[in-house]
Formats: C-alpha cells, structure tokens, sequence
C-alpha cells in the first residue's frame, strides 16, 4: 500500500531533549515536506526537500533540522525543544511539488513540557 | 504574492442536504487547486486537484469543485451531505511557475458539521 509513514504518533518530551521525528514514503517520491499545524494557524512548512541530498527552509524552520540522505526517508529533528513547539506535525511527500497532491503521514502529536 | 481564503469557518449542514464549502484564492500565475480533507484525529486526505484541465473537477466521496477563474474560486460542493462527511477542509493552491519552488499556500480550514 502506497504510503507515508510517520512515527512516534504521540511523543511528550521535556525542554532541551533532543527527538527525531522519523518519516517514511514507498512511493518513490522525489519530493517530501513536513508541517507544522496549530489552531489558528492552519499548516505552516517548516522544511521540504526537493530530492536526496536538496533540502531548504519553509516558512518557520527555526528550532528544526532535516536530512534527506535517501529518498524515502525524512527525519526532522529538534535539537533542543521548546514549548513553543507543541504542535501537530504532518510529513508528506508527492511525485513533484505542487502536482498531483501530496500524500500525508498520519501525524506526529508532540508535546513539549 | 498567493493568498487563500475559505470564507466559512464553521457550516453546519443537515444529513441528505447539500454542501457548499467555499474558497477564493488570489495567485499571480496559473495556479494548481486542491481540496484536503482532516477527519478528527487523522491524516489530511486529497479529495481533488485542479490543474488546468476541465473546470468542474470530480473527487473522492461525491465532492467536486469548479474553478472558475473570472471570480478566482474554487468552492467544493456535494448534492447530498452524510454523517461521515463532518470534518475539517482545507483549500490549498500552488502556484506553477515553471523553475521556481512551488510553495503550497493553506486555507485556514472550514469545519463541517452534519446534523441528523
């Protein structure tokens, strides 16, 4: 089955320890992005990676990192988490960005205390 | 710059009755359009894209959306609402110019409540 994966689903976590929100896609997707939703805000970019080894910021990538070593694989990670950045996180990828839709992980829930 | 606005962000339907849930972009090119669908605790699903093909654009559920380009809108209509349908959508629209990074701009959703 054609998909994004995205894991943990939920992870609550404590100021200044660094995670790794892993993100899978089988579809041989050049293109991948992560996103960040917040109640009012709607989904803001915070990276995208045209293909392996092309990685650059979207609207808020303060306080995040990416690695696009292989194709299928995405991991964002936060160095040293803030409160600030309890929020939903999607990863999607899509064949070419902005053609034909993306398809979505099911999101990360990350809570930061 | 590209912009979306989905003009509800709440619209309560009756079960059976129809949808319309509306969307006005403002882009500088010719614009890719898309309709996603959040249901509660879950992922975001596409439900359709337009990409300059036919105008009236059939997707996934029984929902379609019609571009129209004199008015800049791309509302998403369904003849008849069930209970499954109550969930968040959200309007997208990417802009293609040819070389440049084709960003996504997101709608701030509209929350769809059927009623029995």
């Amino acid at each position: 089955e054609a998909q994004v994966t995205q894991n943990p689903r939920y992870l609550i976590t404590v100021t200044g320890k660094k995670l790794t929100v892993t993100c899978s896609q089988n579809m041989n997707h050049e293109y991948m992005s992560w996103y960040r939703q917040d109640p009012g805000l709607g989904l803001r970019q915070i990276y995208y990676s045209m293909n392996v080894e092309v990685t650059d910021k979207g609207d808020v990538p303060e306080g995040y990192k990416v690695s696009r070593k292989e194709k299928r694989n995405f991991p964002l990670i936060l160095e040293s988490p803030s409160p600030n950045q309890t929020s939903l996180y999607f990863c999607a990828s899509s064949l070419e960005q902005g053609r034909g839709g993306y398809t979505f992980g099911s999101g990360t829930r990350l809570t930061v205390v | 710059a590209q912009s979306v606005t989905q003009l509800d962000s709440h619209v309560s339907v009756s079960e059976g009755t129809p949808v319309l849930l509306r969307c006005n972009y403002s882009s500088s090119y010719s614009p890719s359009l898309f309709w996603y669908v959040q249901h509660p605790n879950k992922g975001l699903q596409l439900l359709l894209k337009y990409t300059s093909a036919a105008t009236l654009v059939k997707g996934i559920n029984g929902f379609e959306a019609e571009f129209k380009k004199s008015e800049t809108s791309f509302h998403l209509t369904k003849p008849s609402a069930h209970m499954s349908d109550a969930a968040e959508y959200f309007c997208v629209v990417s802009d293609r110019r040819a070389g440049n990074n084709r960003k996504l701009i997101w709608g701030l959703g509209t929350s769809l409540a059927v009623n029995p």
